[in-house]
């Protein structure tokens, strides 16, 4: 069975630009999560959506930040525009309805320079 | 601030020794679980212990949790250098998990 799919999984871009990281949860999945990874900071929860509605979204940084799920196979985190301090490893985890444990996916290096 | 915390920060033992990390956290909780990362990978769960359970084993692992202490400890028996990894525990609130800062173990062949 595939995992959880993150693309890109290394992202270069520059300080302005639009940066779109996109998940595929794992199929019968109906939680997904989004977190970010930084030395610094850890590992912190940006937002999750149940049964594809955003159901806290207090992790969310800033306006530039913004996570959709139109249906429960595919989610879109996107940060618009993209800053230097945005430079992390962004996962995306997804997990079922009968557990709490959450599987993740491998990740999506940003660089913002 | 976090919910976990993990002690130590990092550990450095032999191959074949036992390895043991702690958590500690502030509030009630159903479970807490366990996740290993790998270097330059996503976190693998481990194991799950709910709060109504004292102690839980899973192949070499063994977690135990005080919920009187509000704390938690993994042990790996019998380490192997595939074991070097950095280890999270992860308390549930209000539906969604928050991460300790981990221990990052390494194990010495």
């Amino acid at each position: 069975d595939a995992g959880v799919i993150q693309s890109p999984r290394h992202e270069v871009t520059e300080m302005g630009q639009e940066v779109t990281l996109r998940c595929k949860p794992i199929s019968g999945h109906n939680s997904l999560f989004w977190y970010r990874q930084t030395m610094m900071r850890g590992l912190e929860l940006l937002i999750y959506f149940n049964n594809n509605v955003p159901i806290d979204d207090s992790g969310m940084p800033e306006d530039r930040f913004s996570a959709k799920m139109p249906n429960a196979s595919f989610s879109t985190l996107k940060i618009q525009p993209s800053e230097p301090r945005d430079s992390a490893v962004y996962f995306c985890a997804s997990s079922p309805p009968w557990t709490d444990e959450q599987f993740f996916g491998p990740g999506t290096r940003l660089t913002v320079l | 601030s976090q919910q976990g915390e993990e002690d130590p920060q990092a550990l450095s033992i032999q191959e074949g020794e036992n390895a043991t990390m702690n958590c500690s956290y502030k509030t009630s909780i159903n479970n807490l679980q366990w996740y290993r990362q790998n270097s330059g990978r996503g976190l693998v769960h481990l194991i799950l212990i709910r709060s109504n359970e004292r102690e839980k084993h899973s192949g070499r692992l063994r977690v135990t949790l005080d919920t009187s202490k509000k704390s938690s400890s993994l042990l790996i028996t019998a380490s192997r250098a595939a074991d070097t990894a950095s280890y999270f525990c992860a308390t549930d609130r209000a539906q969604k998990l928050v991460f300790g800062q981990g221990t990052r173990l390494t194990i010495n062949p």
